[in-house]
């Protein structure tokens, strides 16, 4: 069965610092990735999307995620962290079923101290 | 203009009670969901609609029943709530396509007491 891992529930980093943000998946097929931030009270927005080609994504706000075919990951990073970027994250797979149907993972909730 | 759209925003009731909620989206997508986030922010798909066809109907109580009038709009009917169903609830729509984006709305608070 199709599956999302996100290991860490909660991250901590400093303003300035680097972050990554991990993501394993379980899936039979190749699959679409992707990487969704929630601010706070709000909806979902699609920070970067994967499906083929050059492994390495750069998606908006900064983002970038890179596959790795290998170990079953989808990990987000970015050099240098905003205050704006606290948030909870979430990576998706998809599609399952034969529809456009994702699966989620439990999300990263990401602070960020000054 | 705002692309996904859900009303209410909060919704606060009773047990037993009968509810809806709302979606509408001026994105000209042909599919819509609805997504149920629960209280440890865990996001799960409920139904999927392609161009007011369901297409996607997971295991979920047969109190909830998805409505959509036209491709535009995707509306939630709950019956008798339960405490259970206290959750953020996910309108969001797509092009139609396997892997495509899916935009979502602002989300309703459901809190049942």
């Amino acid at each position: 069965a199709q599956s999302v891992t996100q290991p860490d529930i909660h991250i901590t980093v400093s303003e300035g610092a680097s972050l990554e943000l991990r993501c394993n998946y379980s899936y039979g097929a190749t699959p679409y990735l992707f990487w969704y931030v929630q601010s706070p009270g709000q909806g979902l927005q699609l920070l970067l999307k994967y499906f083929s080609g050059d492994t390495l994504v750069q998606g908006i706000k900064g983002f970038e995620a890179e596959f790795k075919r290998s170990q079953s990951s989808f990990n987000l990073r970015k050099p240098s962290v905003h205050w704006s970027d606290a948030a909870e994250y979430f990576c998706a797979v998809g599609p399952s079923g034969g529809y456009n149907k994702l699966i989620f993972g439990a999300g990263t909730r990401l602070a960020v101290h000054p | 203009d705002t692309a996904v759209s859900q009303t209410p925003k909060y919704l606060v009731t009773q047990m037993g009670n009968d509810k809806s909620i709302k979606c509408e989206q001026n994105l000209g997508h042909d599919t819509m969901y609805w997504y149920k986030q629960d209280s440890k922010k865990f996001l799960k798909i409920m139904f999927s609609y392609n161009n007011k066809e369901l297409i996607i109907n997971e295991t979920v109580p047969n109190r909830f029943s998805p409505k959509s009038p036209d491709k535009a709009h995707l509306n939630l009917h709950i019956n008798s709530l339960e405490l259970g169903d206290s959750a953020v609830y996910f309108c969001a729509s797509s092009p139609i396509g396997r892997g495509n984006e899916q935009f979502f709305g602002p989300g309703t608070r459901l809190t049942v007491l």
